[in-house]
């Protein structure tokens, strides 16, 4: 089986610091990684996604991908509030169209 | 552009009565995802439809669940006869070819279903 993992949280961070938030998968031959964000009562939606190792930058968010680790993380800087969410990790297992979702990490941006 | 379509957006039955969920994709979509989410197992993926063909439906939990996608606009998930366990939120996603899986999926805003 397949597995993503995410530390579940809630990790708190003050307003305006940077939160990390890391997931780990653990089929090697994945090949793209997507960050959703989800609000309480919400559905999911895309933040970012990363395919090469490395950084992705948009905005006030970097994915941190780094296939032999096998790890991938998502930096928010100058956290606001409205950035209080469960954040989920998404890995296609290779070769198919089945995401496999982390369980999710709950973030609290304290104002 | 309107995005995906559920209905209902809440329902409430009592065990041993038929469930059905809704969905409409985002038109021009060729995949269509169904998805349940718990506290417990979080998002799981049921089935997946590419030009409304079922590719997999591994993740469908026994036989009272089927799926339908009569048409490239529509598609349906029966639960019969639900269960309490089947309380979750079910969501359905699309997106735009089904040729890769890097293609980014779009949510509907989903069904909570409480089965008493």
């Amino acid at each position: 089986q397949k597995e993503v993992e995410q530390n579940s949280g809630p990790l708190s961070v003050p307003e305006g610091a940077i939160a990390s938030l890391n997931c780990t998968y653990s089929d090697r031959g994945s090949q793209s990684f997507f960050w959703y964000r989800q609000y309480s009562g919400k559905s999911p939606e895309l933040i970012m996604f990363i395919y090469s190792n490395g950084d992705k930058e948009d905005g006030r968010f970097t994915a941190q991908l780094n296939k032999a680790s096998q790890y991938v993380s998502l930096l928010i800087r100058d956290s606001q509030p409205s950035d209080s969410a469960t954040y989920l990790c998404a890995v296609p297992t290779s070769g198919t169209y089945k995401y496999i979702f982390g369980t999710g990490t709950r973030l609290k941006v304290l104002a | 552009d309107a995005g995906v379509i559920q209905s209902p957006r809440h329902e409430v039955t009592e065990m041993g009565q038929e469930v059905t969920l809704r969905c409409k994709p985002i038109s021009g979509h060729n995949s269509l995802f169904w998805y349940r989410q718990t506290m417990m197992r979080g998002l799981e993926l049921l089935i997946y439809f590419n030009n409304n063909v079922p590719i997999d439906d591994s993740g469908m939990p026994e036989d009272r669940f089927s799926a339908k996608m009569p048409n490239a606009s529509f598609s349906t998930l029966k639960i019969q006869p639900s269960e309490p366990r089947d309380s979750a939120v079910y969501f359905c996603a699309s997106n735009p070819f089904g040729d890769s899986p890097q293609e980014t999926q779009y949510f509907g805003p989903g069904t909570r279903l409480l089965v008493l």
